[in-house]
């Protein structure tokens, strides 16, 4: 089946780096792509979409200037938290969306662990 | 290796039924359990997270049980509405935080 990868899985930061997230397909190619985050003992929650070549749309109460998506190609959408800081810390999750034929399907990434110390 | 199982993989129901969704876990060792929706084209929508310690959680029509020792869980939807159709997505967090284990989906129908 499609898989989608992220990496890094984990990752452990200083107050005020940035991180970069990267969300690939491996063997499709993702027109569109989600990205989750989820806090300790809460749902996830949609950060925002990302569609390939064009801005990404990002949810109500999701700082974009501090959240930068690009989605360059049709296998790889990237996240990259600016500045980081402890509230920060979460799990994020991406989704990439593939459509062949009649099927629309999304595939999920196993997550990457943020940790703004 | 955790592995996440749901039955059925599609279901079409006629409007005003109650029914089950069911999702099977291959690994008890687990932080916490949730149930996702996902219309098509969009990213999903959590209906009910269970801790680990919890057995259960409703959210309106929705009902969702946890038997972690048995490796299951349930979602009852009650009084089914079209707008209920849609795929339901249990997922699982294994311990310590590191992944989150999806299950494939039921792929429900509610007929008017």
């Amino acid at each position: 089946g499609a898989v989608v990868s992220q990496h890094p899985s984990r990752v452990i930061c200083k107050s005020g780096t940035s991180v970069k997230i990267e969300c690939r397909s491996l063997d499709f190619q993702a027109t569109t792509m989600f990205w989750y985050r989820q806090f300790p003992k809460q749902s996830l929650m949609l950060m925002a979409t990302s569609n390939e070549g064009s801005k990404a749309t990002y949810e109500q109460g999701v700082e974009k200037d501090k959240f930068l998506i690009n989605h360059a190609s049709l296998t790889l959408s990237t996240l990259t938290v600016t500045s980081a800081h402890p509230e920060d810390s979460s799990f994020y999750i991406c989704s990439a969306r593939s459509v062949a034929g009649r099927t629309d399907t999304q595939y999920f990434g196993p997550g990457t662990r943020l940790t703004v110390l | 290796k955790q592995e996440v199982t749901q039955i059925p993989a599609a279901l079409s129901v006629p409007e005003g039924e109650n029914l089950v969704l069911n999702c099977s876990f291959t690994d008890s060792a687990i932080y916490n359990l949730q149930w996702f929706r996902q219309d098509p084209g969009k990213g999903l929508t959590s209906l009910l997270l269970i801790q680990s310690s919890q057995r259960e959680q409703t959210s309106g029509r929705l009902n969702a049980s946890l038997d972690k020792s048995s490796g299951r869980s349930t979602l009852y939807i009650a009084a089914s509405q079209p707008g209920d159709s849609a795929t339901y997505l249990c997922a699982v967090e294994v311990l310590n935080g590191q992944n989150f284990v999806f299950g494939p989906g039921t792929r429900l129908s509610v007929l008017p």
